[in-house]
């Protein structure tokens, strides 16, 4: 059974950084291109980052671009997602997922990690 | 970037019932549309991918279809568990975006 368990949320000032990561486990990790998705408080689904299989690639909408940083370790079979120079319009759960290997689509989701942006 | 609208923004329907669901793209993208349902407090499950193919484990009652840019997801008769919100996603041009979400409530 696939697992995606993210950690790293919690009160972050407006200015700093968090380190997301998001523990996987059921299928072979370095086999799957990941991704993250962000929801804020009563509001829609935002693809925020995505990277390859290997890490040799990522993607990031324009919106991110320069603050948003995606990395993985396939030894420890870990996602991580570091955010800088944090906005409260950064408060939002974040979603590990993995893509299919047929398409950009989410196939499997963590619980989420709540990101909230304040001082 | 692809702009995706998803309607009516809140349906209400009796259990037992149909319902439908719209989602316009900004442009054509041919079949690269995934739907999603997330219950409350949960993240979202995958229910379709490539306009009408079921996910794994996903019921019958659930069913899209559509190409283009006119997509539309029918439950066919509503289940209590399937009273959540539904999102649908377009994958054929970066970045990848999501419709605003239908909320479907009993009725």
């Amino acid at each position: 059974e696939v697992q995606l368990v993210e950690s790293g949320g919690g009160l972050v000032p407006p200015g700093g950084s968090v380190r997301l990561s998001c523990a996987a486990s059921g299928f072979t990790f370095s086999t799957r291109a990941m991704t993250w998705v962000r929801q804020a408080p009563g509001k829609g689904l935002e693809w925020v980052a995505g990277i390859s299989n290997g890490g040799g690639s990522t993607w990031y909408p324009d919106s991110g671009k320069g603050r948003f940083i995606i990395s993985r370790d396939n030894s420890e079979s870990t996602l991580h997602l570091q955010i800088n120079n944090l906005r409260p319009d950064d408060t939002a759960t974040y979603f590990c997922s993995h893509w299919s290997t047929g398409g950009n689509w989410f196939e499997s989701w963590g619980q989420g990690t709540l990101v909230i942006v304040s001082s | 970037e692809i702009v995706m609208t998803q309607s009516p923004a809140a349906l209400s329907v009796s259990p037992g019932e149909r319902a439908t669901l719209s989602c316009r793209a900004g442009l054509s993208i041919s079949s690269s549309l995934a739907w999603y349902q997330q219950r409350p407090g949960q993240p979202p499950r995958l229910l379709i991918h490539g306009a009408s193919n079921r996910a794994t484990g996903i019921p019958v009652r659930f069913s899209g279809s559509g190409s283009g840019t006119e997509f539309t997801l029918t439950i066919s008769s509503l289940q209590s568990e399937d009273f959540a919100v539904y999102y649908c996603q377009q994958y054929n041009n970066w970045p990848l975006t999501f419709g605003g979400g239908t909320k479907v409530e009993i009725k």
